[in-house]
This record gives C-alpha cells, structure tokens and sequence, in this order.
C-alpha cells in the first residue's frame, strides 16, 4: 500500500523567512503534484513533477522531485502572509491520486 | 473556458438516506475521479472513469457508486449515508492526450453532510 508522508503539519513561520515541507512516499513513481488548499476551497494544482530532477519554480514557492529518494521537497522563499494555506502533496500511480496528510502552513506579520 | 463544475455545493443529509452527487469536466476531459476529504485530512480516491467504464476504485464500501455518462459528465452515489461519510467530494478531470495529459484538475467539491 502507498503510503504519502509530509512533514511537518503544521507550520508557523514569519514573513520573510524560508522554509521546507518534505513529501516522503513509499512507491515509485515518476508523477508527483502539489496543490494549495485554502480554507472551504477546492485544491489549486501548484506544481506537476514528472521526473527524477525535476525542479519547478513559481513565486516564491520552488518544488524539486528526487525519484530515487522518493522525496519531493516544496521549497518557501521570504515568506509573504498571502501564502498562508495547506499545501498537498499527492503522488500518481496509474493516475489514481494519493496524498499526503498536508502542511497548515500560516505566515506571521 | 469552464472549469470542472460540481453540484450542488452543499448538502445536509440524514444516516439513512441516499445522495447523488455530480460533476462535469472540462470541455474535452474523457476522464474522472471521485475524492473522498474528511476535515483535516487529505482527500481520499473513491472512483476512476474513463469512456464510461470504472478504471479505478479506493478502499471504500459497496455502497459508493458511481457512472460516467457519454458526455462524460457523471455521478457519485452513496447510499445508507452514515455520520463519517460527512466530506468534501471533489470531482477531478483529466484528458487522455494533449498538453494537459499529466494534469487532474479539480472541482469545486460539493460539501456533504449528514446528520
């Protein structure tokens, strides 16, 4: 059974700093997605990853995918209050989703 | 161009009763999945269609059902409802070729619950 790993839940950081959330997972595959969710609101697809390597960046938000590690790392860079979400990783196995437990991230003034 | 749609956007329901739940996907999306998320987790894969044959099921019971029609719209069913199956159900589309292949793209969800 895939099991999707993220760490840490939650997140208090401050504005301007960086941080990391880890999305460990237990099976290969190649195909791994972030999405953002914010309170009541559907999931808003952030970053598809669909190779060892991979390394995407948007905003302040840069996500890499090491397939032989089977690590996904969503990287925050001087953080902003507008980022405050939770933040999903989910990993694709024959395109049924599997995802993390999420990270409650909330960026302090 | 429309997103996925979803409908209805909330729903109260009592233990016991039947619900239908529906979504269409995006203009050209041949597929669809079903999300179970329960508050404070994760959603969940309840069912995969495509070209109106179930490719995929999670671990949920017999009572879940769903169907994909040959607009490719569709519809999930739970029956007997019980308290735990109150949940945000998402609705995913994704294409089968093209520039979006890679990409499931989500509804707004439909909020269920049961009292």
């Amino acid at each position: 059974e895939l099991k999707v790993e993220q760490n840490p839940l939650f997140l208090s950081m401050q504005e301007g700093k960086n941080y990391t959330i880890y999305c460990n997972y237990s099976t290969t595959s190649d195909r791994l997605y972030w999405y953002r969710q914010d309170p009541g609101k559907s999931l808003e697809s952030l970053f598809v990853l669909l190779s060892n390597g991979a390394v995407k960046q948007e905003g302040r938000l840069m996500a890499s995918l090491d397939t032989k590690a089977r690590l996904s790392t969503l990287h925050i860079t001087a953080a902003v209050h507008d980022l405050s979400a939770t933040y999903f990783c989910a990993v694709d196995i024959s395109r049924q989703l599997t995802f993390g437990s999420g990270t409650q991230l909330t960026v302090l003034p | 161009d429309a997103g996925v749609t979803q409908s209805p956007t909330h729903l109260i329901k009592t233990r016991g009763q039947q619900v239908t739940l529906r979504c269409s996907p995006i203009s050209g999306h041949k597929s669809v999945s079903w999300y179970q998320q329960v508050l404070g987790q994760g959603p969940q894969f309840i069912f995969q269609y495509y070209e109106k044959e179930e490719r995929g099921r999670g671990n949920f019971p017999d009572r879940f059902s769903a169907r994909q029609f040959p607009n490719y719209s569709s519809e999930l069913n739970v029956n007997a409802l019980l308290l735990g199956d109150s949940a945000l159900y998402l609705c995913a589309s994704r294409a089968v070729d093209g520039i979006d292949y890679n990409e499931q793209f989500f509804g707004p969800g439909t909020r269920l619950t049961v009292l």
